[in-house]
């Protein structure tokens, strides 16, 4: 089984500013990594991908992670955050070979002026 | 590209009845789609994976008579709530994916359904 931890429930931050988003994923097997957005009262938006490859991988938005196998971590960066980028932010795997996506519990990233 | 709709966005019910939520892939052939339910700043949880013209595979401590799926085509899956009591009000969710022999694709979800039952 896989799962995921995002120790951070709550992430202040002014704009401008750089953020890192903490996830480490737990499993026995090889997995795909995600991260997707969610803004309020709306779906998820898939915001960037790890599946094999390039360790660092570049996604919409400005956004980045960067897989670490040794680590078990695929934490998410921004350079400079923007007002809008306020939202709530999950890290998920899925197993190579199967179909389920586990989640994290969600970081919400609090971008204020 | 990789649309996922879901209708309607907001529906409120009375308890006892039921509601259908659609989820629809609008430019491409969804092979599985999956079902979320999602509580107030929570998670998603995963309710049910269901492959067009296959019966739903559910998860664990799911209600199968209580959750019904229907897969009828590539672009179409359907969610009813049968009988829905308060305790069922949730925000639903559901993804569309195409999946090869070496599942590397990747899920699109639709912008959710918000379900109160009065």
């Amino acid at each position: 089984a896989q799962s995921v931890t995002q120790l951070d429930s709550q992430v202040p931050v002014f704009e401008e500013a750089p953020v890192e988003l903490r996830c480490n994923y737990s499993s026995s097997v090889s997995v795909y990594l995600f991260w997707y957005v969610q803004y309020p009262n709306q779906g998820l938006q898939l915001l960037l991908k790890y599946l094999s490859g390039s360790t660092l991988v570049k996604g919409i938005n400005g956004f980045e992670a960067e897989f670490n196998k040794s680590q078990t971590s695929f934490h998410l960066r921004k350079p400079s955050v923007h007002i809008s980028d306020t939202a709530e932010y999950f890290c998920a795997v899925r197993a190579t070979g199967f179909q389920k996506l586990v989640f994290g519990t969600g970081t919400r990233l609090l971008v204020s002026p | 590209g990789a649309v996922v709709s879901q209708h309607p966005s907001r529906v409120i019910c009375k308890s006892g009845t039921s509601v259908k939520i659609e989820c629809r892939s609008l430019d491409f052939q969804a092979t599985t789609m999956f079902w979320y339910r999602q509580f107030p700043k929570q998670s998603l949880m995963l309710m049910a994976t269901s492959n067009e013209g296959s019966k739903a595979t559910y998860e664990q401590g799911v209600e199968k008579d209580k959750f019904l799926i229907n897969h009828a085509s590539l672009t179409l899956s359907t969610l009813t709530v049968t009988s829905a009591h308060p305790e069922d009000s949730s925000f639903y969710i559901c993804s569309a994916a195409v999946l090869g022999e070496e599942y590397t694709d990747t899920q699109y979800f639709g912008p959710g359904t918000r379900l109160t039952v009065l």
